[in-house]
């Protein structure tokens, strides 16, 4: 089946730690790719995106992404978490054009340690 | 400001009730979604609309009802036949040209007793 998968549901990091969360898909074809951030207590926002051109996308508050066609993956990466990191963090796919379809994996809670 | 306005934030209903979710938005954006959110499931997409009058299902339609009269406000019927209603209900709209961005209410929770 269609699918977007996180395989770290829950990750616990102390400050200055290095962080990367896995995200794999199932489409075929070309996609779009997100992540997005929900903060405790607010509503979900978008990290950063990837359409096309360079596979490794910077996004808001130091995170970035590489998407790996021949894995299709979309990991997302910080190399210095903060304690204001401690969310829970989603990916998304919007698959082939065409489709307004938006699928988002099932989240992974990070937990960032003063 | 603009945004998502989703209402009532909570919700209580017995069994057997049907509840509507107000979802509005004054961003002029056409589409509109409907997504349920449970612990460890993540984010599904139970329906979604394109434009006004037009809507499809997604993946967990069954026991929902929508519609699209206006471009602004989207709201979502969960019914008596739904079987496990209790959740956290997000709306959602698609940014315009080309963003592919969505944007966010901050939820409507409902409990049923």
């Amino acid at each position: 089946a269609q699918s977007v998968s996180q395989h770290n549901h829950h990750v616990i990091l102390s400050e200055a730690a290095s962080l990367e969360l896995g995200c794999n898909y199932s489409y075929g074809g070309t996609v779009n790719l997100f992540w997005y951030v929900q903060y405790p207590g607010q509503h979900l926002q978008l990290l950063l995106k990837y359409f096309s051109g360079d596979p490794l996308v910077k996004g808001i508050k130091g995170f970035e992404a590489e998407f790996i066609k021949s894995k299709f993956s979309f990991n997302l990466r910080k190399p210095s978490v903060q304690w204001s990191d401690t969310a829970e963090y989603f990916c998304a796919v919007n698959p082939p054009s065409g489709t307004y379809k938006y699928i988002f994996g099932t989240g992974t809670r990070l937990k960032v340690l003063a | 400001d603009g945004g998502i306005t989703q209402s009532p934030k909570y919700l209580f209903r017995k069994e057997g009730q049907n509840v509507t979710l107000s979802c509005e938005q004054n961003l002029n954006h056409d589409a509109m979604y409907w997504y349920r959110q449970d612990p460890g499931q993540g984010l599904r997409l139970i329906y979604y609309s394109q434009i006004v009058n037009d809507f499809q299902k997604g993946d967990i339609a069954e026991g929902y009802s929508v519609s699209r009269e206006k471009k602004e406000s989207f709201p979502l019927t969960v019914t008596s036949a739904q079987k496990n209603p209790t959740a956290f209900y997000l709306c959602a709209s698609l940014g315009l040209a080309g963003s592919g961005e969505l944007f966010f209410g901050e939820g409507s929770r409902l409990t049923v007793l």
